[in-house]
């Protein structure tokens, strides 16, 4: 069975400042990662995805991922956040051979002026 | 143009009265999902459907049914809705296994009084 950890409930941080957001993975078989963000009362958006090759994968609004191996981590990142950027990030994992996409805890990213 | 459409976006209901969530989708996916997220949560997974082949999760309750009539519509019955089942359902498809991405509907909003 595959599962995903969030390490922060909580991530606050300036407005321009770097930020990452920690996720690591267990799975006894090969593995898709995806990192979703969802705003207030809304559904999820998929950010980026990790299927295969390159272990940098680049998402929309400017949001990056490397995907880790040894480490089992799939780390998010942004080299410099905007208010807009304030929502909850959820990684998620599906193994190679099920349906089943399942969800981190997520964390709350708060960005300040 | 909205591709997972989730109906309605709020549902009030009465303790113990059924209700129906319903969700449709217009990109012709095998898999549909219903995932049920608490407040400051993760989404859990409740159950899916690969086409008409119905998979539920060890740990969801009797009190939640789901129907899926056709590849683009799904329901979500809630026999006895009790206080703790308020919460936000969410419908998401995907093409299919492994490396497919899931889309996600806005939501319905439930709540139980």
């Amino acid at each position: 069975a595959q599962s995903v950890t969030q390490l922060d409930s909580q991530v606050p941080v300036f407005e321009e400042a770097p930020v990452e957001l920690r996720c690591n993975y267990s799975s006894s078989v090969s593995v898709y990662l995806f990192w979703y963000v969802q705003y207030p009362n809304q559904g999820l958006q998929l950010l980026l995805k990790y299927l295969s090759g390159s272990t940098l994968v680049k998402g929309i609004n400017g949001f990056e991922a490397e995907f880790n191996k040894s480490q089992t981590s799939f780390h998010l990142r942004k080299p410099s956040v905007h208010i807009s950027d304030t929502a909850e990030y959820f990684c998620a994992v599906r193994g190679g051979n099920t349906d089943k996409l399942i969800f981190g805890t997520g964390t709350r990213l708060q960005v300040f002026p | 143009d909205a591709m997972v459409i989730q109906n309605p976006r709020y549902q009030v209901t009465q303790f113990g009265k059924p209700v129906t969530l319903s969700c449709s989708q217009t990109l012709n996916h095998n898999v549909m999902y219903w995932y049920q997220q608490k407040s400051s949560q993760a989404p859990k997974l409740l159950f899916h459907y690969y086409d008409k082949d119905f998979n539920n999760e060890a740990d969801t309750p009797d009190n939640f049914q789901s129907r899926r009539p056709n590849t683009s519509f799904c329901f979500l019955d809630i026999r006895s809705p009790g206080l703790g089942d308020a919460a936000m359902y969410l419908c998401a498809t995907s093409r299919g296994r492994g490396a497919a991405e899931a889309f996600f509907g806005q939501g319905t909003r439930l709540t139980v009084v």
